[in-house]
């Protein structure tokens, strides 16, 4: 059973448009978090939700909206594509926002813009 | 800010041996944790191993072992007995506890290459 899954697993779009990216996990955990990995391989916080309200923001670009109808579910907006964005996108869970517990990661979206 | 250095862009080891991959951390904090990653070449990342910071004992799981030196400030990810599956990219991560929520702060990752 997957834990925590992403679709879709690969886009490709042009500049300029709008795209989403699901998140969703079976953990029964508290808190979801964004992840993005540019090309040099280096991961970077975007955003984390405990129990759908948000709690981090790390000075992503407003057109970066994450949005959390339920607690298992996280998904990812992105306006206006530009090409930077270009990166691998990973969602991951943990069973709540300040424990030591590990966070699960997702497999990932690789997001290409064209 | 705490911050996280691996200082090993990459190694390389013989399938059987041994192999150390290096993580320093830097933080103020007293309370923190220290997480290993594996991210093989299909992308997704992979948990190995945890170590508290008021844990006396250096954490194991099967053939991960991390050795924890609090003084020095240094997390290092020990996998014994290589083999060729363990081929991957190795990320050192610190959860940073901030005001009722963690995150964690990456390092920029070791490439490990198992040789037969």
């Amino acid at each position: 059973d997957t834990a925590v899954s992403q679709t879709p697993k690969y886009l490709v779009t042009q500049m300029g448009n709008d795209k989403s990216i699901k998140c969703e996990q079976n953990l029964g955990h508290d808190t979801m978090y964004w992840y993005k990995q540019d090309s040099k391989k280096f991961l970077k916080i975007m955003f984390s939700y405990n129990n759908k309200e948000l709690i981090i923001n790390e000075t992503v670009p407003n057109r970066f909206s994450p949005k959390s109808p339920d607690k298992a579910h996280l998904n990812l907006h992105i306006n206006s594509l530009e090409l930077g964005d270009s990166a691998v996108y990973f969602c991951a869970s943990s069973p709540d926002r300040d424990s030591g517990q590990p966070q699960h990661f997702g497999d990932g979206t690789r997001l290409s813009i064209l | 800010a705490q911050k996280i250095t691996q200082t090993q862009p990459g190694m390389f080891v013989q399938e059987k041996e041994a192999v150390t991959l290096d993580c320093t951390y830097d933080t103020s904090d007293q309370s923190y944790g220290l997480f290993w990653y594996k991210q093989p070449s299909s992308g997704e990342m992979i948990f190995l191993i945890y170590q508290g910071s008021y844990d006396e004992q250096n954490a194991t799981e099967g053939r991960y072992s991390l050795n924890f030196q609090k003084a020095r400030k240094s997390a290092n990810l020990v996998i014994s007995a290589s083999q060729l599956g363990d081929s991957a990219m190795y990320f050192c991560a610190m959860r940073e506890l901030l005001t009722g929520f963690q995150k964690l702060v990456f390092g920029t990752g070791t490439r490990l290459l198992v040789s037969p």
